[in-house]
This record gives structure tokens, C-alpha cells and sequence, in this order.
């Protein structure tokens, strides 16, 4: 049981690239979500999912897509990478037989140049 | 977006000593929840409180849900050297979203 994990641990972007982050649980969670921590700014949602099939914007969601392949995985994508989008990205999915309770996967560090 | 106050932003304690740090809100919410966050990882969930007035324990940690609902408490008895890192408060209103505190950073001077 592995919990909550994320692809990649680091990565490097130039201004315009893309890429997609992998989260995936093995709790079999219903809720997924994507966090991104900014210093000083604690964690603040990006999109998240309450099923499979289904995605909600969060607070800061100007610049992702999101995509909730399955109940396992929900991929956050950045089309055109840009330098304030560097951050730490946190995936978490919640167990629903005690509400509210989140887990976080290890985090992915993304540095846009 | 709404973010929580929570105070103090850091403190430098001494190996044994207590410590104590808060957490308010403009909004009432319907849970409060405490994480401790190590550098390099996740938040990792300390303490889940689910009542007004809820006082509750986890070995050294004490966490309560304020009376007035908009507000919670986390106290650290006899700190020791691994209670290093970033704790941050959260509130939720029942809809499985939550709203993060900017944490309080933990330092333990030798």
C-alpha cells in the first residue's frame, strides 16, 4: 500500500513547454485533488475531482487542465509552462468514510525558466 | 481566495518547552484539521477535530475546535528535536474542500 504518489519528483521547464504531473492512489479514494504551495502561501487547490469522471476548478486553476483517467489517477497538465507556475505541486485524495481526512503524496518541485 | 491566519508564522524553541499556535477564520467551518509538514514531503495529517469545543490528543499534541467554530488551537508538550518542520491548520466547511493556513515553522534551537 503505497498511498498516494507522484511523477515526476523534480522538474525543469523553459517558458512555453509542457508537461504532465502523475498522481496516482491506491486507497481507493473517491476524491482526488492538486495543490500547489507557493512560500509563505500555504496550499492552495488548483482543480480537483470528487469522482471518476468528474473535475472541479479550485482556487487557482488559470493555466492546468486536469484529467481523471481513472479511479486511480488524476493528472494535472500545464499546456505552456510559464515562470509563475513554478511551485511545488502536492496531489491528495480524501477518505470518505472520515470526511475531511486528506493524503498527500511526496510532492513534485517544478521550476519554470 | 480565502486563506486562514495562523500564527505564530515561526518560533524558536528550546528542546522540552511547550509550544502553542492558533489558527483563525473569518467563516465558520465544520472541521478543523492540523498537518505537519517535514521539508521534501506531504503534509502528513496530525490531528482531525469534527465538534465545536472538541479538545483532542495525540501523544504530545493537543489540538481543539474553538467554541465559535472559527477558530482552533495546537499545542506541543515537551517538544524534542524531530517536532521540526511546518504545521499548518485547515478548515473545511463539510464539502471536502479545504482551506490551508500560510503554517507556523518550527525550529528547535540546540
Amino acid at each position: 500500500n503505497a498511498g498516494v504518489t507522484q511523477t515526476p519528483k523534480f522538474q525543469v521547464l523553459k517558458t512555453g513547454q509542457s508537461m504532465t504531473l502523475q498522481c496516482a492512489q491506491d486507497m481507493n479514494h473517491n476524491s482526488m485533488y492538486w495543490y500547489r504551495q507557493d512560500p509563505g502561501m500555504g496550499l492552495r487547490l488548483i482543480y480537483y475531482s470528487a469522482s471518476e469522471g468528474t473535475t472541479d476548478k479550485g482556487e487557482v486553476p488559470n493555466g492546468y487542465n486536469v484529467s481523471r483517467l481513472n479511479k486511480r489517477e488524476f493528472s494535472l497538465r500545464l499546456e505552456s509552462a510559464a515562470p509563475s507556475q513554478t511551485s511545488v505541486y502536492f496531489c491528495a485524495s480524501i477518505r470518505t468514510t472520515l470526511p475531511d481526512t486528506q493524503y498527500f503524496g511526496p510532492g513534485t518541485r517544478l521550476t519554470v525558466l | 481566495g480565502q486563506q486562514l491566519n495562523q500564527s505564530p508564522q515561526s518560533m524558536f524553541i528550546q528542546e522540552g518547552e511547550d509550544v502553542s499556535m492558533n489558527c483563525t477564520s473569518s467563516s465558520i467551518f465544520n472541521t478543523w484539521l492540523w498537518y505537519k509538514q517535514d521539508p521534501g514531503e506531504g503534509p502528513v495529517l496530525l490531528i482531525a477535530l469534527y465538534k465545536a469545543g472538541e479538545l483532542t490528543s495525540n501523544g504530545r499534541l493537543t489540538a481543539q475546535f474553538g467554541i465559535t467554530r472559527k477558530d482552533s488551537f495546537l499545542n506541543i508538550s515537551a517538544s524534542i528535536p524531530s517536532d521540526v518542520g511546518i504545521y499548518f491548520c485547515a478548515g473545511s466547511f463539510g464539502n471536502e474542500k479545504l482551506t490551508f493556513g500560510t503554517g507556523t515553522r518550527l525550529t528547535i534551537i540546540p
